[in-house]
């Protein structure tokens, strides 16, 4: 199946720095890619959608200034979390479209920790 | 998109039949239904995809009756690796303009030795 990652895996910040997180299709190209967080033992919240070569489209409550999102080709998409606070740490997780089934293939995740 | 609901929680001992059952009562004409397992601090994984009937994979059976209100995901012989949450998503995925996927709760499984 489709290959999606993310990178890194863990980060620990300090509170006021930004963060930048990635987020590849290895073996397909991704017209969207959409951008997800997760609090302990609740569900994945969706933040954003991602299309190629456009701004993203941020879900309602998910600050655009502090989430930046960009998709720069149809391979990579980038979250950067910026001046991070402890309320920032979370499970981050992305996911991309294929362009055939248009099922969407999920990357592992990145653990933030801002302390 | 339509909403769905499952059971907060199921426990199963090893090598029995599980089956989770979703609830999506204003589902779409042209909706699919999804599910995906997710293992604690992984991304989700595509399990299985169905629109009616019976669905089967090397890993589970989706079962869709004739009024598609429901959906039940069947894991046969479930073993401890498959402890994790079960999410059932409703979309229509083969759609171009299908953009974003909703979670919900999900169902958390325990597999009991």
């Amino acid at each position: 199946g489709a290959v999606v990652s993310q990178h890194p895996s863990r980060v620990i910040c300090k509170s006021g720095t930004s963060v930048k997180i990635e987020c590849r299709s290895l073996d397909f190209q991704a017209t969207t890619m959409f951008w997800y967080r997760q609090f302990p033992k609740q569900s994945l919240m969706l933040m954003a959608t991602s299309n190629e070569g456009s701004k993203a489209t941020y879900e309602q409550g998910v600050e655009k200034d502090k989430f930046l999102i960009n998709h720069a080709s149809l391979t990579l998409s980038t979250l950067t979390v910026t001046s991070a606070h402890p309320e920032d740490s979370s499970f981050y997780i992305c996911s991309a479209r294929t362009g055939i089934l248009d099922t969407q293939y999920f990357g592992p995740g990145t653990r933030l920790t801002v302390l | 998109l339509a909403k769905t609901t499952q059971p907060i929680s199921m426990d199963s001992y090893e090598g029995q039949e599980v089956n989770i059952t979703c609830s999506h009562n204003n589902i779409a004409t042209n909706d699919y239904i999804t599910w995906y397992q997710q293992f604690p601090s992984q991304g989700p994984r595509f399990i299985i995809q169905g629109y009616k009937t019976k669905v089967t994979n090397e890993v589970a059976s989706l079962f869709i009756p004739a009024d598609r209100k429901s959906s039940t995901l069947s894991l046969p012989r479930v073993s401890l690796s498959d402890t994790a949450v079960y999410y059932c998503l409703v979309g229509q995925p083969m759609k171009t303009s299908y953009d974003k996927v909703i979670f919900g709760p999900g169902t958390s499984l325990s597999v009991i030795p």
